[in-house]
Order: C-alpha cells, then structure tokens, then sequence
C-alpha cells in the first residue's frame, strides 16, 4: 500500500519562474493538506482540499500561490512568478476523512536562484 | 491567540536515559492532539493522537499523555535510532478540520 507520493522531490526555479508541485495521496483518501517548512521553521499549514474543492486556504499566501486537486490526478500546488523566500520544503498529507491523523509525503524541497 | 509551544528545543540523551518531551497548547476547543516524528530530509511519520485529557498511548518506547493544557512524550531508555526531531500538532475547535497547527519541534539526539 503505496504512502503519500510527491514529485518532483527537488525543484530548482530562477526568479519569476513557475513552480508546480505534485501530491498524490494514500489510496482511499480524499482529503489533501498542503503544509510548508521554512528553514529552522514548524510546518505552517497552507491549504486543506478535498475532491474537486478547496475546504480551507486560509495559510496560503493571497498573492502567486494556488492549489486544486482535481476529481481525476494529483492535487497540485502551483506558485507563479517565484521569489527567494519561497525557498523551502512543501510537504503533502492525506486522510481518509476530516479529523482524522494526517500522513504526509517525503516533501518537495523547492529552491529559488 | 492560538499557540503550541514545544520545549526543549532540542535534547541530547545518553543511551537508556530516560526523558520527556513537552507540547503546551492555548487554543480555543482541542479537539485532538497528534505526535509526528521527523527524520532529516524526510516528512513527518505519524505517531500518536490524542483526544481526550487523561488519555495515554504507547508504542515501543514512546509513551504520549494528554492534559487540559499540554501533552507530554515520554521516551523511556532511548536508542540512537530514536534520534528524530518529534513534533506535536493540534486541530482547534476554531478551524476547520484540516488544519493542523505545529510546534517548532524538539530535536532528541540519542548517543550510544
């Protein structure tokens, strides 16, 4: 029984480039939490989805960043026009249901030049 | 304000040296309390959770308490394999049921 997968595992961006990050999650879970890890930081939640819905997006950032998680495919996390202080490692977690404990990805650690 | 405060930051143990690990909480309506291990370079692995105060759970040499305003990990004669960074997240009656909010960790470093 496959985990929580991401890709890429490492993502190398210039400045003002786009980055997309891939989730899929544990087979017979449908709810996908985006969570970021600054260096020296805690995991900081971004956004909480579910099929086809964004349930809450009240951690991402107003501006350049964006998820789905589309009824067929991976959730994606997409951030446009990056900066340096985008810099850091994304992580992905699944459930089978809200409330549940979270199971999270091996990260995608995303560095801006 | 909502708040999950870890301490020590970080914990150098001696092999068999027993120790806990503390997770203090402020928020509005605890509605679980989840303990997370995490490796260098890797994500977090899932531990425990706990829902109620008075409630315990043990695997292994892991041992996890719940009070009314923090929780406790205890790490009973440690191997170096246990060296991890342990971390303890809380869901809030405030938000949705998918947010976890995270403390900044505490770095246990097991020598032999």
């Amino acid at each position: 029984n496959a985990g929580v997968m991401q890709n890429p595992r490492h993502l190398v961006r210039r400045r003002g480039q786009e980055a997309r990050l891939r989730c899929s999650p544990m087979k017979g879970h449908s709810h996908v939490y985006w969570y970021r890890q600054l260096p020296e930081e805690g995991l900081k939640f971004m956004v909480y989805l579910q099929k086809e819905n964004i349930i809450d997006e009240s951690g991402m950032p107003k501006e350049r960043f964006s998820a789905e998680f589309p009824k067929e495919g991976p959730s994606i996390l997409r951030i446009q026009q990056v900066v340096r202080g985008d810099s850091a490692a994304y992580f992905c977690a699944s459930s089978p249901g809200a409330g549940n404990e979270q199971f999270f990805g091996p990260g995608t650690r995303l560095t801006v030049l | 304000e909502d708040q999950v405060t870890q301490s020590p930051e970080a914990l150098r143990l001696q092999e068999g040296e027993s120790s806990s690990l503390n997770c203090s909480y402020t928020v509005s309506g605890l509605r679980g309390l989840f303990w997370y291990r995490q490796d260098p370079g890797k994500g977090p692995e899932f531990l425990f959770t706990l829902y109620s105060a008075g409630e315990e759970k043990e695997k292994e040499r892991l041992k996890a308490t719940l009070t009314k305003k923090e929780s406790f990990l205890h790490i009973t004669a440690p191997k170096p394999e246990d060296s991890a960074t342990y971390l303890c997240a809380v869901q809030a009656g405030t938000d949705s049921w998918g947010k976890f909010q995270f403390g900044a960790g505490t770095q246990v470093v097991v020598t032999p």
